[in-house]
This record gives C-alpha cells, structure tokens and sequence, in this order.
C-alpha cells in the first residue's frame, strides 16, 4: 500500500519562501509528483523526480530523498496566486498517482 | 500532452437517478484513471479502466455503484449510480503523460456533481 502524509495548511506572505513537506511509504516506488490545484479548478503537473537530488523550475523547486521517503517542493518570491491546494502523489510503474491529502497554502500581503 | 475533454462540467441531480460522466482524450492511451473529489479533500482513485477488459476497481468502489465503459483507447464513461447526497462530489478522469517525467498526469477539468 501507499502512505503520503503532508501538512494540512500553511500561511505566508507575499515575497516570502515556503518549503511544503511529504513524507510517504509506498511499495515499488516510481516517482514523486507534485501538483498545484486552485480552488474549483483540476489539478496541474507542478514536477516529478525519479532521482534523489532538486529539480528547480523557475520559482518552483522540488526535492526527493528516497531513502528517507522524503520531499518538499519550495516556492519562491510568493505571489497571491500561488494560493492554492499542493498535492504530494506517489506511484508505481504503470499506475495511477496516489495522492496525500493536500495542503493548502494561503498567501497573504 | 494528452488534452482531456471532460463532461458534463457540473450537474444537479435527484436522489437515486444515475449520471454519466464522459472523458474524451485526443491521444490513444492505455489506462484511464478515475477519480472523486469529496468537498474540501484530496483526490481518491476509484479505478483504472483499461481498454478491452473490466475495470479494477480500489478499495470502498464497486461496480453496481461506479460502472465504468472503456470502448476504445481515447474515451472512458463512468457512471455514478443509484445518487445520494453522499455521492456529490467532483469526479475527475486522467491519464499517464506521454513522458512521465516531462508532462506527469493529465486531468480533465472535472465534473462537479451535486445530488439533492
């Protein structure tokens, strides 16, 4: 089975830096995805890391240690439309993503 | 990316009627995805539909509940079954990315379904 465990909510201010956390346990692992997902709208592919190590794209930032089952996607000079849900997903090799809860981000000036 | 079309975009519906949610995909792809939304929470995984065979079904989903069709490599139906107000929810289909480490899953808009 998978478990993805990420805080509920978070707060921060315009131009600050937020790391959001997930810690997960899963069997035949594949990837580690990140997704951003506004209120009322899908989700959206934020980045994905197969490999220990940052992956940076632009503000965004996402980190991956598979031997502690650890990741935390970074978000740079925040603006108030990064206010959102940030899903932590999981899967193995030819499935579908398992999600962790979410966590929702608010970003205030 | 696979481009998902998804509809309806929402509906309101009566309390033990069915609805059926369409995904039309513009690639073929293997294994389509379905899942639910429950208000203010994560996505589920309710089941993976693959072409030409039953879908399987996780834990907590059955078929006489969320029958599934998978007629062809570019579309999907689920049906929500039997509706009660526990069932209103958003209803999500998505597929694998043609490059998994470059375009993730795609989703489709959704379908957001209110049962009263």
């Amino acid at each position: 089975g998978q478990n993805i465990d990420q805080p509920t909510e978070m707060t921060a201010t315009e131009g600050a830096i937020v790391q959001i956390n997930c810690t997960y346990q899963t069997s035949g692992f594949n990837g580690l995805f990140w997704y951003q997902q506004h209120a009322g709208e899908a989700p959206t592919f934020l980045s994905y890391n197969v490999l220990d190590g940052l992956e940076e794209k632009g503000r965004f930032s996402s980190f991956l240690s598979r031997s502690k089952g650890y990741s935390y996607l970074l978000l740079k000079e925040l603006q108030m439309k990064d206010s959102a849900s940030y899903l932590c997903a999981t899967n193995q090799a030819g499935t579908a993503l398992i999600f962790g809860k979410g966590t929702t981000l608010s970003v205030s000036s | 990316s696979a481009v998902i079309s998804q509809k309806p975009s929402r509906d309101i519906c009566q309390r033990g009627t069915s609805l059926t949610i369409q995904c039309q995909v513009d690639s073929q792809v293997t294994m389509m995805f379905w899942y639910r939304q429950q208000p203010g929470q994560s996505l589920t995984l309710i089941a993976t539909a693959n072409q030409g065979s039953e879908a399987t079904y996780e834990s907590g989903f059955v078929i006489d509940k969320f029958p599934i069709s998978r007629p062809n490599l570019t579309f999907s139906t689920l049906t929500v079954s039997n509706m009660s107000p526990e069932d209103s929810s958003i209803y999500l289909c998505s597929v694998e990315g043609e490059t998994t480490g470059n375009y993730g899953y795609t989703f489709g808009s959704g379908t957001r379904l209110t049962v009263v």
